[in-house]
């Protein structure tokens, strides 16, 4: 059974770095992209970036130079770390294979 | 970047009726390789979103056959035939045939 779950914190200070993780079973990143999309509060879904299966990353070309995706195939997980937050970058973050998705994450930059 | 534009922002329906939302494309989401990624995601309220279609017309696992996606190049159409309660949230459709992925701005089904 393929399942995504989000883990990180809830709340991040402006300025400061956003640090999540998406930890999967049921299929192996070596094999399959998985990606990370954000919603704010009351809008509508944006892609943030994503990893493939042979390692290589891409990303949103607004948020690029503040963004980076990595991975553990070892562990199964895939971190997303984003600097410079500011209030703007409150959303909920789903990581994703998109044909399956994640609970998502709540994250509010909030001083 | 390619832009989706999702029509109409608002659908009202009664339960049994069929309705249609648009999604159009500044460009054609023609892959070199001759596929079309074009999908559709539905999200139900305080849920994460489900895929329904994938590459245009290919429903996914476990998805009811009362929803079908038609179209090419750059419109294409979600239909559900005969509106059920579990179906209200809103539509998103995702192209994936160029970079940077890119979602249409959504689709409300509500009841009327």
């Amino acid at each position: 059974q393929v399942q995504l779950k989000e883990s990180g914190p809830g709340l991040v200070q402006p300025s400061q770095t956003l640090s999540l993780t998406c930890t999967v079973s049921g299929f192996s990143l070596t094999s399959n992209s998985v990606h990370w999309v954000r919603q704010p509060p009351g809008k509508g879904l944006e892609w943030v970036g994503a990893i493939w299966s042979g390692g290589s990353t891409d990303y949103n070309s607004a948020l690029k130079s503040r963004l980076s995706i990595s991975r553990d195939t070892s562990k199964s997980q895939v971190f997303l770390k984003m600097n410079s937050l500011q209030t703007e970058d409150t959303a909920i973050y789903f990581c994703t294979r998109f044909d399956n998705w994640g609970q998502g994450v709540m994250v509010t930059v909030s001083s | 970047d390619v832009v989706l534009t999702q029509t109409p922002p608002t659908l009202s329906a009664t339960i049994g009726q069929s309705v249609s939302i648009s999604c159009r494309s500044s460009q054609s989401l023609l892959h070199s390789n001759g596929n079309t990624y074009l999908h559709w995601l539905l999200q139900r309220p305080g849920q994460s979103p489900q895929l329904l279609i994938y590459s245009v017309s290919r429903l996914e696992s476990g998805v009811p056959n009362r929803f079908s996606g038609s179209g090419s190049g750059t419109d294409f159409t979600l239909k559900i035939s005969g509106v059920e309660a579990e179906d209200l949230g809103v539509y998103y459709c995702v192209q994936g045939t160029h970079a940077p992925r890119t979602f249409g701005g959504g689709t409300k089904l509500e009841l009327k």
